[in-house]
């Protein structure tokens, strides 16, 4: 069964950490997305890539940025983590249209 | 660019009873449509899909959906509903950019 895997299910951090999360994803995808769901909002597009070192600008990039140094892993990190950064962050994969997406980390920003 | 209006924040409906989810888009070419359902403190399941032809697709767990290009709708429906398909559905429509744009979601409750 193909699979994305978020490293994290819960997270707590404290205001002006770094933040790292991690996705991997075991289907040879070449388009990975993270995502952050807030109640009322949806889902919004913070960062995507179509290929190991792309990287492009989703809706909200702002406080965001993301690497990706191999296909199968794409990181969403948090230069200076804030309370209004607290959500629900989803990654996502894909080949062609349609996504598989993980779990889900649920961060919290103290 | 494309959106998606989910009008029902919420939605209370019998076990037993039937469920409609409505779903408007907007897009200019012809879209890429999606459903996926999200159970509490999870990731989302994609439940189907519509990309060309039949207009009516089928989904798992028994949903079904029905693509209307005159009126920019993407219903989903189930006939009977389980006290399982308590859940967040998402409406989203895609682009040949492969990004999808979701609905704000429509919460489902299922009373005994």
């Amino acid at each position: 069964d193909v699979k994305v895997t978020q490293s994290s299910r819960y997270l707590v951090k404290r205001t002006g950490e770094k933040v790292f999360l991690e996705c991997v994803q075991d289907m040879d995808h070449e388009n990975m997305f993270w995502y952050r769901q807030d109640p009322g909002l949806g889902l919004r597009l913070i960062y995507f890539s179509y290929d190991v070192k792309m990287k492009e600008k989703g809706d909200i990039p702002e406080g965001y940025s993301v690497s990706r140094e191999k296909k199968e892993r794409f990181s969403l990190i948090l230069e200076s983590a804030s309370t209004n950064q607290t959500s629900m962050y989803l990654c996502a994969s894909s080949r062609a249209i349609g996504y598989t997406f993980g779990s889900g980390t649920r961060l919290t920003v103290v | 660019a494309q959106s998606v209006t989910q009008p029902d924040i919420h939605i209370t409906v019998s076990e037993g009873a039937s469920l409609e989810l409505r779903c408007n888009y907007s897009y200019g070419a012809t879209p890429y449509l999606f459903w996926y359902v999200q159970s509490p403190g999870q990731g989302l399941q994609l439940l189907l899909k519509y990309f060309s032809g039949d207009t009516l697709v089928q989904g798992i767990k028994g949903f079904e959906a029905e693509f209307k290009r005159s009126q920019s709708s993407f219903n989903l429906r189930k006939p009977s509903v389980h006290w399982s398909d308590a859940a967040e559905y998402f409406c989203a429509v895609g682009a040949s950019d492969y990004k999808l744009s979701f609905g704000a979601g429509t919460t489902v409750t299922v009373r005994a």
